[in-house]
């Protein structure tokens, strides 16, 4: 019965490939966002979308590409990755300007 | 901009004592007020939320009122326990925004 749900929970992979992570939730919330933590454990905003259309991009490069099948489904692809993109990715959902309920976590290294 | 500053950690009590974690934001209108948890290994649990002046949230012991005259949030714990150690984080949403906005982070350590 889990809430927002990420997969794969570890990725480890080299610089310049091409990776996807993905986010589901069955809450029935109509909003998904995408995370980034640092290493500092700092946590910001990357992506929104609100019935499958993008609401927020938060000045993320573009080889950073979300993509949202459906309201429940909002999966992250990164093309080209590069050292800095090592972090922890967080999914997370809620109804349009409620509370927000998070993933477990992906934590991506690139070597 | 809106921006949510924390106490710098890290932070380690011993059990039972008492525990006050500062937090305070920078936000136009009224914003809506979080405090979330991550324990270790783990992702982030909404720990509780305040959403106009005066409010308080409250859960598993902690609690924190929204004062808007002095744009705190500041989390407190009457007697903590082992089990409470992890980061614990302020967060903020702006009046008809959506993103979240984070404050850094206080590890807390509690020792037996």
């Amino acid at each position: 019965d889990t809430a927002v749900s990420q997969t794969p929970k570890y990725l480890v992979t080299q610089m310049g490939n091409d990776k996807s992570i993905k986010c589901e939730q069955n809450l029935g919330h109509d909003t998904m966002y995408w995370y980034k933590q640092d290493s500092k454990k700092f946590l910001k905003i990357m992506f929104s979308y609100n019935n499958k259309e993008l609401i927020i991009n938060e000045t993320v490069p573009n080889r950073f590409s979300p993509k949202s099948p459906d309201k429940a489904h909002l999966n992250l692809h990164i093309n080209s990755l590069e050292l800095g993109d090592s972090a922890v990715y967080f999914c997370a959902s809620s109804d349009l300007g409620d509370t927000q309920y998070f993933g477990p976590g992906t934590r991506l290294t690139v070597l | 901009g809106n921006s949510v500053t924390q106490m710098e950690g890290p932070v380690t009590l011993s059990e039972e004592a008492f525990l006050t974690i500062n937090c305070t934001y920078t936000a136009t209108g009224y914003p809506s007020l979080f405090w979330y948890v991550q324990y270790p290994g783990e992702g982030l649990q909404l720990l509780l939320k305040a959403t106009k002046a005066d409010d308080k949230g409250s859960n598993k012991g902690f609690e924190a009122t929204y004062r808007k005259e002095t744009t705190s949030f500041h989390l407190e714990k009457g007697s903590v326990q082992v089990s409470d150690s992890a980061v614990y984080f302020c967060a903020l949403t702006a009046q008809g925004a959506q993103k979240l906005v984070f404050g850094q982070g206080t590890r807390l350590t509690i020792n037996p």
